[in-house]
């Protein structure tokens, strides 16, 4: 029931940005949108979420459309250590779990 | 590291049999969620405990029940193991606050044969 659609893969240049889209049609007004990562045989890691304005961290930032049925998630300068599975997700302020969908597969190449 | 550890790493079972998967959640964090996670895809909810209650379940089957316990930890338990049973674990610990974010454990992969 993933109310988010990605694209299933997409390669990087090491150093370069990384820009992952996910659209989000459907999304209601109280809804998050929620980026998460999985490596290789560990648990999801948190890297983001937002509501309607641009947030950015320590480790990337989310545009999302001023119509909020698109976002991306950015990657200032990918690094080999980012290859990783990543997943985009929208969740209510009242949603008690994340509905991960298939993600998008990043794969930075040197 | 999130601070949420699960144990087991790794557990074989054979079909039939019962087992139990542990999960201690990061500190300050009153809300434990479990999922499961079948190869090539993404993890799907099982159920959610606040209080050491369930307080949110997804489509899985009655055999698969849990424990919160006063310190916030919790217990996975799935009876009757199926060969569809096998996948990585995942406990997730949270905050009540829903738009809060949730940190994940490293995982339990679980083979039944």
């Amino acid at each position: 029931d993933a109310k988010t659609t990605q694209p299933p893969s997409m390669d990087c240049a090491e150093g370069r940005a990384a820009n992952l889209p996910c659209n989000h049609s459907t999304i209601s007004g109280n809804e998050y949108v929620y980026w998460y990562r999985q490596i290789h045989s560990q648990g999801p890691q948190y890297i983001i979420h937002g509501l309607k304005n641009n947030e950015t961290n320590e480790m990337a930032s989310l545009i999302i459309t001023e119509d909020r049925k698109s976002s991306t998630l950015i990657l200032p300068h990918a690094t080999l250590r980012d290859t990783a599975v990543y997943y985009c997700i929208v969740r209510g302020s009242n949603d008690y779990k994340l509905s991960f969908g298939a993600g998008t597969t990043v794969t930075v190449r040197a | 590291e999130t601070g949420v550890t699960q144990s087991p790493t790794h557990l074989i079972k054979t079909r039939g049999q019962q087992v139990t998967l542990r999960c201690s959640s990061q500190s300050g964090h009153n809300t434990v969620s479990w999922y499961q996670q079948a190869l090539g895809q993404g993890p799907q909810f099982i159920f959610q405990y606040y209080r050491e209650e369930e307080n949110g379940r997804g489509n899985f089957p009655p055999r698969f029940s849990g424990l919160q316990f006063p310190n916030y930890s919790s217990e996975l338990n799935v009876n009757a193991l199926e060969l569809d049973d096998s996948a990585l674990y995942l406990c997730a610990s949270s905050s009540v606050t829903a738009n809060t974010e949730a940190f994940f454990g490293q995982g339990t992969r679980l083979t039944v044969v």
